[in-house]
């Protein structure tokens, strides 16, 4: 089993609509949960890290944790074209070890 | 600020043959990260180092790859010989992480990586 669990894709949307991306996570060790964005060719870029229970909102986007159930969601509202991208869940240990989901590729239609 | 530089970003070689990648991180940064990441999968940590000491090597495949970060600032990746399931992008990241900073100094920032192709 992997430690990260990813829903995956890949999902296509048309513009404007709410995108919902999700994970799942095995170990209760992990504390430190981020996502992230990857356009094609290029390396991940960080969007959104959390460290606690509850939502975290940047503009667009809202990461929400829920670590009695070790589930991570993140929610991009009013979604344009620019959005598309493969994003990856991440999960951090207090050793700094970060394990990736693998991926949830989001096409947003105009 | 420049951000991660890596080379080459694309190298084709045949199995058995040797390969080398360089990264040079941000400017300060004193954790650096080798990951691997397969198609459709997400990044693999390789290796990660803290300044030139080897903080996490437990997923490299040590019969064939091996890394080094000299004067805590450049590193290089090398493959020898390499597989064809070595095909890959090769990522390199870093972050301010030190053994007192915590997780809240732990953001990432990747390079564009370097994509490996084995025949």
């Amino acid at each position: 089993q992997k430690e990260v669990e990813q829903d995956p894709g890949p999902l296509s949307v048309p513009e404007g609509a709410i995108v919902s991306l999700n994970c799942t996570y095995s170990n209760s060790a992990f504390q430190y949960f981020m996502w992230y964005r990857q356009y094609s060719r290029k390396g991940p870029e960080l969007l959104m890290y959390t460290y606690s229970s509850g939502n975290k909102e940047d503009g667009r986007f809202t990461a929400q944790v829920d670590k009695s159930s070790k589930y991570i969601s993140l929610f991009i509202r009013d979604s344009q074209p620019s959005d598309s991208a493969t994003y990856l869940c991440a999960v951090n240990t207090n050793a700094g070890k970060s394990t990736f989901g693998d991926g949830t590729t989001l096409t947003v239609k105009p | 600020e420049a951000g991660v530089a890596q080379s080459p970003r694309y190298k084709i070689i045949e199995k058995r043959q040797s390969v080398a990648f360089w990264c040079n991180p941000i400017s300060g940064h004193a954790t650096l990260y080798w990951y691997q990441q397969i198609l459709g999968q997400g990044p693999k940590l390789l290796i990660q180092f803290q300044n030139n000491g080897v903080v996490d090597d437990s997923q490299l495949p040590k019969d064939r790859f091996s890394a080094e970060r000299l004067k805590g600032v450049d590193s290089t990746l090398k493959i020898q010989p390499a597989k064809l399931e070595d095909s890959a992008v090769y990522l390199c990241a870093s972050s301010l992480r030190t053994k007192t900073s915590g997780l809240r100094a732990d953001t990432q920032y990747f390079g564009p990586g370097t994509r490996l192709t084995v025949l």
